[in-house]
């Protein structure tokens, strides 16, 4: 069974700096891409970034949004993917979802951690 | 103001048929696989549809999806009150370098 849990969110001050941390089981997590979608309370979702497989160099991608303060690494070895989270805005106040896939394939995404930026 | 566009509503009968477009551009729709996913009140977003019109196993066949050019749907056939959720398209931008999605379509089965 495919399980990804994410963990880490929290209530944080603007300007504060928190990372996020998923853990993938169930499916070959180095040939995967990894991404972080948020979702802000009853908005849509927005996709932050995105980390490649072992195959593509583990690439990075952001969204303009967070480009320059957030930061997506991964460890195969782990089958981890982790969201370091810097100058954070009201802003960032959102469900945290970590998402898994291979490129023409469906995607996997685990349940989400809240981050709340309030001072 | 999302990159993809989607109606914000739509609504049908039990047993109905409904649509759901999603209009997007070169970048993006036409050039990318697009994917929909169904969210549940409370629940994480599930992929209904990937790689244009394949359904995962599991997901009913009265999902179904098309594509042409920019534009994209997302077809609902024999509507039931557990269909009643927010559904998303999404694709992967190559001007952006990024993924996109729409701002999603509240379906409310009356």
């Amino acid at each position: 069974e495919v399980q990804l849990v994410e963990s880490g969110g929290r209530l944080v001050q603007p300007g504060g700096s928190l990372t996020l941390s998923c853990v993938a089981s169930g499916f070959i997590f180095s040939d995967h891409y990894m991404d972080w979608v948020r979702q802000a309370p009853g908005k849509g979702l927005e996709w932050v970034g995105r980390t490649r497989n072992k195959a593509n160099s583990h690439t990075t991608e952001y969204a303009a949004s967070v480009k320059g303060r957030f930061t997506i690494s991964r460890d195969d070895s782990k089958n981890s993917v982790y969201l370091q989270m810097n100058s954070l805005k009201t802003e960032d106040t959102a469900v945290y979802y970590c998402v898994g896939g291979i490129v023409g394939a469906f995607d996997y995404w685990g349940q989400g951690t809240l981050v709340s930026v309030s001072s | 103001q999302s990159v993809l566009t989607q109606p914000p509503s739509a609504s049908g009968t039990p047993g109905q048929r409904v649509t759901i477009s999603c209009s997007g551009s070169s970048s993006n729709i036409e050039s990318n696989s697009v994917y929909w996913y169904q969210q549940l009140p409370g629940t994480a977003p599930k992929v209904l549809i990937y790689r244009d019109i394949r359904r995962p196993s599991g997901v009913p066949d009265r999902f179904s999806a098309s594509k042409s050019g920019t534009s994209a749907s997302l077809a609902l056939n024999g509507l039931q009150s557990e269909d009643e959720a927010v559904y998303y398209c999404a694709a992967w931008d190559d001007s952006l370098s990024g993924r996109v999605f729409g701002g999603g379509t509240k379906l409310t089965v009356l």
